[in-house]
């Protein structure tokens, strides 16, 4: 089945800087890449995805790269602020109504 | 926005007792998931649900576990005889299309003693 890796496991930044989370998955068949922020006690929050069919998509700030042929995927922050300071997961998963399947997540600090 | 409530927040039960975790999807999805996730662990899938019935289901969800959509708004997991290791928060997600744009209730916080 499908595993993601996730690193760092921790990032420390100081506001203003730019912060990068990479995974890799296993499985060559997942063609859809979320990302989800999870402040604490508090639920997954969905921050950006992309599909297969692109490398790269972007939103404001965030950013997320995809490299199919090396399965990996990255997530890009830029400007971060403290309000950033959160744990974040990738995931990944086949079409239909297959399952995520989560990183082990980052533990974000943007320090003021 | 619309969102995916789950009840209760906070379960404290004992072991070997019987929980329902209740959750209300967004009301025009039709892809429903349950996850879990120990504390300080990353979030694991249990089950998926459509058409009336699961689609996929983890090793963790074995016999204990069991799933349900009573009506046209609820959707339950019954957690059978509760272990110390079922101790976690459990989430419930909806989506429209899939496994795509899941939304994620609040979660219950359950505690076996």
């Amino acid at each position: 089945g499908e595993n993601v890796e996730q690193h760092p496991s921790t990032l420390s930044v100081q506001e203003g800087d730019s912060a990068v989370i990479k995974c890799t998955y296993s499985d060559s068949a997942s063609n859809y890449f979320p990302w989800y922020k999870q402040e604490l006690g508090k639920r997954p929050q969905l921050i950006i995805d992309i599909r297969s069919n692109v490398g790269e998509k972007k939103d404001q700030r965030i950013a997320v790269t995809l490299n199919k042929t090396a399965k990996h995927f990255s997530l890009h922050i830029t400007e971060t602020q403290p309000e950033d300071s959160a744990v974040y997961f990738c995931a990944a998963s086949t079409s239909g109504f297959q399952k995520l399947v989560f990183g082990t997540g980052t533990r974000l600090l943007v320090s003021p | 926005e619309p969102e995916v409530t789950q009840t209760p927040s906070h379960q404290v039960t004992q072991m070997g007792q019987e929980v329902i975790l209740r959750c209300v999807p967004i009301s025009n999805h039709l892809y429903f998931y349950w996850y879990r996730q120990i504390l300080g662990q990353k979030v694991e899938f249990l089950v998926s649900f459509y058409n009336n019935e699961i689609s996929e289901k983890s090793e963790i969800f074995d016999d204990q576990f069991s799933v349900e959509r009573p009506d046209g708004s609820n959707f339950t997991l019954k957690i059978r005889s509760t272990k110390l290791e079922d101790s976690a928060m459990y989430f419930c997600a909806s989506s429209a299309s899939g496994g795509y744009g899941y939304t994620f209730g609040s979660g219950t916080r359950l505690t076996v003693v």
